[in-house]
């Protein structure tokens, strides 16, 4: 069964300090990898979509990276809008199976 | 990426009545799906729910219990049944357009049951 893990659970930040956040993964077969932003009330948005291992995309001051283990999501000189909870998912690898398994998510706060 | 608008946006209902919750996406979708995200906890998925055929219900979730409706590529119902206050929860909606390509979710129905 496809198992996510993310770390740490819970993150603070003075604004502009960067980090990085984890998400490991166990799949036996990756088709995708998703990151999403969830802000309290309200459903998750869609970040970035990673596919193969070695792939990078970015947004803003969101950058997320792949390897066959894992992904990070990297926050570089965050802003106080930047708080949320961030929620990695995998999808299986076989068409027709569109499941997504989401890990718990970090929770970001960013100080100002 | 589209658009879902879901309603209502919150309720608290009765134990042993059920709520209706509606979900309108603004293009057409093959697949829609319904999660459940629990005080504090990630998201579930309960159903797929695809245009002329039954629901896909994943492991632990009943049809009696969740009944899925989606006449149409736009629209879908998710039927919480004799609710008991287990049954408090957020439950989303959420659909693809293309395969892969990030799917949207709609804004959430905060569900209270007392």
């Amino acid at each position: 069964e496809d198992q996510v893990t993310q770390s740490p659970e819970a993150l603070r930040l003075q604004e502009g300090e960067s980090s990085s956040l984890n998400c490991s993964y166990t799949v036996s077969g990756l088709r995708g990898l998703f990151w999403y932003r969830q802000d309290p009330g309200k459903g998750p948005e869609f970040l970035f979509t990673l596919y193969s291992a070695g792939e990078e995309k970015e947004k803003e001051r969101l950058k997320a990276t792949l390897t066959k283990k894992e992904s990070f999501l990297h926050i570089t000189a965050p802003k106080p809008e930047d708080s949320a909870t961030y929620l990695c998912a995998v999808q299986p690898p076989n068409f027709g199976n569109e499941k997504l398994t989401f890990g718990t998510g970090t929770r970001l706060t960013i100080i100002p | 990426s589209a658009v879902i608008s879901q309603k209502p946006s919150r309720d608290i209902c009765q134990r042993g009545t059920s709520l209706t919750i509606q979900c309108q996406v603004d293009s057409q979708v093959t697949m829609m799906f319904w999660y459940r995200q629990q005080p504090g906890q990630s998201l579930t998925l309960i159903a797929t729910a695809n245009q002329g055929s039954e629901a896909t219900y994943e492991s632990g979730f009943v049809i009696d219990k969740f009944p899925i409706s989606r006449p149409n590529l736009t629209f879908s119902t998710l039927t919480v049944s004799n609710m008991s206050p287990e049954d408090s929860s957020i439950y989303l909606c959420s659909a693809g357009i293309n395969r892969g390509y990030g799917y949207t979710f709609g804004s959430g129905t905060r569900l209270t049951v007392v």
